[in-house]
């Protein structure tokens, strides 16, 4: 079965050193992998996605993920923490498979201290 | 354990026509978010709701409009209906203060 796993409920990290949020993932067929931030109260928003190509993917606020086939992984990390980076992320996959199914993990808050 | 319900699983519009998507979220969770996931597009978050009160909004049209009850379920109301509003509509609920954001299965809209 499909499924996204965010094994840490919390991450705790201080401004200014590097952090990872983990997410792994189980799909039948080839994953499209996403990870979005919410803020409280706030919808979800986009930060990057792998689709296909370079397993280092880039996105918004200087966050990247590392696709990795052999560990079905998609870690987001981001070299330097900001205290604004605090907030819930999700890591979320789509089958190619079963294309209209969108999978979310359950979030792991990332607290970023000064 | 107790999920996120959606209801209707699935529903069949024509155009101009409205609908009504309700959902209810886990017991004690107090915020509900609606998300709407076009063929082959990511999910674009609409609306969300903290104690039955708006608490953010998104990308929701106008022709659109939702609101949290006592019982904290909430429904989601479309009018004039447009093929282009054919998606799978999902909500989410969670507990402020608390990590986990379950969503529900989703009710696919298709307007015809």
């Amino acid at each position: 079965a499909q499924s996204v796993a965010q094994p840490e409920d919390q991450v705790n990290v201080a401004e200014g050193n590097p952090l990872t949020v983990k997410c792994t993932y189980s799909v039948s067929g080839n994953p499209y992998l996403f990870w979005y931030v919410q803020y409280p109260n706030r919808g979800l928003q986009f930060l990057l996605k792998y689709i296909t190509g370079d397993n280092l993917v880039k996105g918004s606020y200087g966050f990247e993920a590392e696709f990795n086939k052999s560990q079905t992984s998609f870690h987001l990390k981001k070299p330097s923490a900001l205290v604004s980076d605090s907030a819930l992320y999700f890591c979320a996959v789509r089958d190619q498979a079963d294309f209209n199914k969108f999978y979310f993990g359950s979030g792991t808050k990332l607290n970023v201290k000064p | 354990a107790a999920g996120v319900i959606q209801s209707p699983r699935h529903l069949i519009k024509e155009k101009r026509e409205t609908a009504t998507l309700k959902c209810y979220p886990i017991p004690r969770h107090d915020t509900v978010y609606w998300y709407q996931q076009g063929p082959g597009q990511d999910p674009q978050f609409l609306i969300s709701f903290y104690e039955k009160m708006q608490s953010d909004k998104g990308s929701i049209p106008d022709r659109f409009s939702a609101q949290q009850f006592s019982d904290y379920h909430s429904e989601l109301n479309m009018s004039s209906l447009e093929l282009g509003d054919s998606a799978l509509y999902f909500c989410a609920s969670s507990l402020q203060g608390e990590v986990g954001y379950t969503f529900g299965s989703g009710t696919r809209l298709t307007v015809v």
